[in-house]
């Protein structure tokens, strides 16, 4: 069965690092989206990508945030200047079309020291 | 911000018994509803969906009530069993976009055999 999938599972960084977190959506899928959970806290909806640009995105998505679809396959997220609130798991989910349903990666552990 | 709520951090059941997991909404702008199951470590699995026009559907062991008035939906699970035992996420979209879904905090299912 196909599946969303994300390297790496966990990411170490120091604060003030660049980081760029990577996911590979199922492949006939054309809707994609990051969200972050902090540890104990909801699952939050960061931005979500659409025909090779942003459709919605929130408040916690500012410029420290970008992402990106580098080729046919990837979908990244790239965290500029990395803060010590940022540690959370990052989850990459890709929908397809005419449907509602987002399906979710495994996540990746950022963890910012 | 607590559009999407769930107000049972936890519930146990017996195996072979129902498990019935609530989540109420503020918002009835909200044009469809989802269920996932996660596990520690893994990322968020789908289970079911309901669209706003529609007060049940149905998929195997798990059905999910919509009653619009209440602002209140519910996930079954008949019979439960220990595989069963995860955090479930209520989850609500289409209030601004198709994009944008709204998680509640989940609810721990624990299924005792």
């Amino acid at each position: 069965e196909p599946e969303v999938t994300q390297t790496p599972s966990h990411q170490v960084t120091q604060m003030g690092q660049e980081v760029i977190l990577r996911c590979v959506p199922i492949s006939n899928h054309l809707y994609f989206y990051w969200y972050r959970q902090i540890l104990g806290q909801k699952v939050e909806f960061l931005v979500s990508f659409y025909n090779n640009e942003i459709s919605e995105k929130s408040e916690i998505f500012d410029d420290q945030f970008s992402v990106e679809r580098p080729d046919g396959s990837n979908f990244t997220l790239k965290i500029r200047s990395t803060k010590l609130e940022d540690s959370a798991m990052y989850f990459c989910a890709s929908r397809d079309d005419g449907t509602y349903e987002q399906y979710f990666g495994p996540g990746t552990r950022l963890t910012v020291t | 911000d607590q559009q999407v709520k769930q107000n049972s951090p936890s519930l146990s059941v017996q195996e072979g018994r129902i498990s019935i997991l609530n989540c109420d909404y503020t918002n009835s702008m909200f044009d469809y509803f989802l269920w996932y199951k996660k596990y520690p470590a893994e990322g968020p699995t789908f289970l079911i969906s309901i669209s706003s026009i529609k007060d049940k559907n149905e998929d195997g062991r798990f059905t999910v009530f919509l009653n619009k008035s209440a602002k209140h939906l519910s996930l079954h699970i008949v019979p439960s069993q220990p595989g069963d035992s995860a955090v479930y996420f209520c989850a609500a979209g289409g209030e601004t976009s198709y994009d944008k879904v709204i998680f509640g905090p989940g609810t721990s299912l624990s299924v005792i055999p």
